[in-house]
């Protein structure tokens, strides 16, 4: 059974802070990592993807993969009430982990 | 915003009924994906479409099947509705790069009593 693992929180950080989301995955011959958001009530949206180990920044995200390790991360900066919602790890084969909230206060 | 429509948006009815939901895109993209969204269980896959005709199945496709005569029409059908199918399902389509979902539509929520 191929599995992703999330932390399902919640994760409460200070407004301002660096959030940081984590994402185990078992199937060693994965290849593409995505990061969804979802705001309660509404559908996931695509914010980031990663197919490289590394970090890959877009904005205030970053997404971190280390294969050999099999974790991915998502970092979120100076973080913002906004940024509350919950967030979803991807792996290419289809297949979602249940999901972070995060909570920032202001 | 991705031009995605599911219908219907709510729908209530009771177990052993056969239940269809509809998937409608203007994007002409390749994929399209049916998921559930269960507390704690996060997005599962049910089916997915790579093309009109061609369609293969997900994680969860027991009790479901699909259809897909056109490009813009992706059909996911209860053949008899139980009170485990009661749930959030979401359409997401993708340009077919990869199989990852790039949009997804608004959902249906399903109760089924």
């Amino acid at each position: 059974q191929k599995e992703v693992e999330q932390n399902s929180g919640p994760l409460s950080v200070p407004e301002g802070a660096i959030a940081s989301l984590n994402c185990t995955y078992s199937d060693r011959g994965s290849q593409s990592f995505f990061w969804y958001r979802q705001y309660s009530g509404k559908s996931p949206e695509l914010i980031m993807s990663i197919y490289s180990n590394g970090d890959k920044e877009d904005g205030r995200f970053t997404a971190q993969l280390n294969k050999a390790s099999q974790y991915v991360s998502l970092l979120i900066r100076d973080s913002q009430p906004s940024d509350s919602a919950t967030y979803l790890c991807a792996v290419n084969d289809m297949r979602f982990g249940a999901g972070t909230r995060l909570t920032v206060k202001p | 915003d991705a031009g995605i429509t599911q219908s219907p948006r709510h729908k209530v009815t009771e177990t052993g009924t056969p239940v269809t939901l509809r998937c409608h895109q203007t994007e002409n993209h390749r994929y399209m994906y049916w998921y559930r969204q269960d507390p704690g269980h996060g997005l599962r896959l049910i089916h997915y479409s790579y093309g009109v005709k061609d369609t293969d199945k997900g994680e969860v496709s027991d009790g479901y099947s699909v259809s897909r005569s056109k490009t813009e029409d992706f059909l996911l059908t209860l053949e008899s509705a139980t009170s485990s199918q009661t749930s959030v399902y979401f359409c997401a389509i993708s340009e077919g790069t990869g199989h990852q979902p790039q949009h997804f539509g608004d959902g249906t929520r399903l109760s089924i009593l």
